[in-house]
């Protein structure tokens, strides 16, 4: 059965340090990834999706994500974190043929230090 | 653009009450979803319609039901609350759903709390 783990619950980080948050999944074919952002009080916005091609995806509000098939990560990266990143974070995985019935992973929430 | 809308915002119910969550979408999209979201678990697919006149059963049903009174509209049902059931509910839609360019796009939420 697919899965993702999101392994941090919670990180703290300076503005203006650098991000990265840790995905990783486990799924019988070669995957459909996405990293979605949850504000305080909203719903969820896709921030980026990898399904093929360049390993190195960019996203909306700078955000970045890696795909590594041999350690089955899918890590979201920012080189400067902004006070209004302070937000929950979803890693999902979904099929590449099919119904997209995403799974989520139980989600890193993010809080930004001045 | 209101997008997808959920309603109500905020619900206290008894164990044993039922009641409606309804979600309306202007994007004339084919698909839509309900999850929850609880503590620890991230969200949790309820139902889906994959298309207008078609449900099925997702991740977590028992205990629910859902229709999909046309393509706008998706509602959830809880004919008898229970505690566990307590928990934020989300509404979804996207385009096609079997497309690999789909996104979801979420409705803002119900908080739901069954005492």
């Amino acid at each position: 059965a697919q899965s993702v783990t999101q392994p941090d619950i919670h990180i703290t980080v300076s503005e203006g340090a650098s991000l990265e948050l840790r995905c990783n999944y486990s799924y019988g074919a070669t995957p459909y990834l996405f990293w979605y952002v949850q504000s305080p009080g909203q719903g969820l916005q896709l921030l980026l999706k990898y399904f093929s091609g360049d390993t190195l995806v960019q996203g909306i509000k700078g955000f970045e994500a890696e795909f590594k098939r041999s350690q089955s990560s899918f890590n979201l990266r920012k080189p400067s974190v902004h006070w209004s990143d302070a937000a929950e974070y979803f890693c999902a995985v979904g099929p590449l043929q099919g119904f997209q019935k995403l799974v989520f992973g139980t989600g890193t929430r993010l809080l930004v230090s001045p | 653009n209101a997008g997808v809308t959920q309603t109500p915002k905020f619900q206290v119910l008894k164990t044993g009450q039922s009641m409606t969550l309804q979600c309306a979408q202007d994007m004339n999209h084919n698909s839509m979803y309900w999850y929850r979201q609880d503590p620890g678990m991230g969200l949790r697919l309820i139902y889906y319609s994959a298309s207008e006149g078609t449900t099925d059963k997702g991740e977590v049903p028992n205990g629910y039901n859902v229709s999909r009174l046309n393509k706008r509209e998706f509602s959830l049902r809880l004919e008898s609350a229970a505690p566990s059931q307590t928990s934020v509910y989300f509404c979804a839609s996207s385009e096609e759903g079997y497309s690999l360019n789909e996104k979801l796009f979420f409705g803002s939420g119900t908080q739901l709390s069954v005492l």
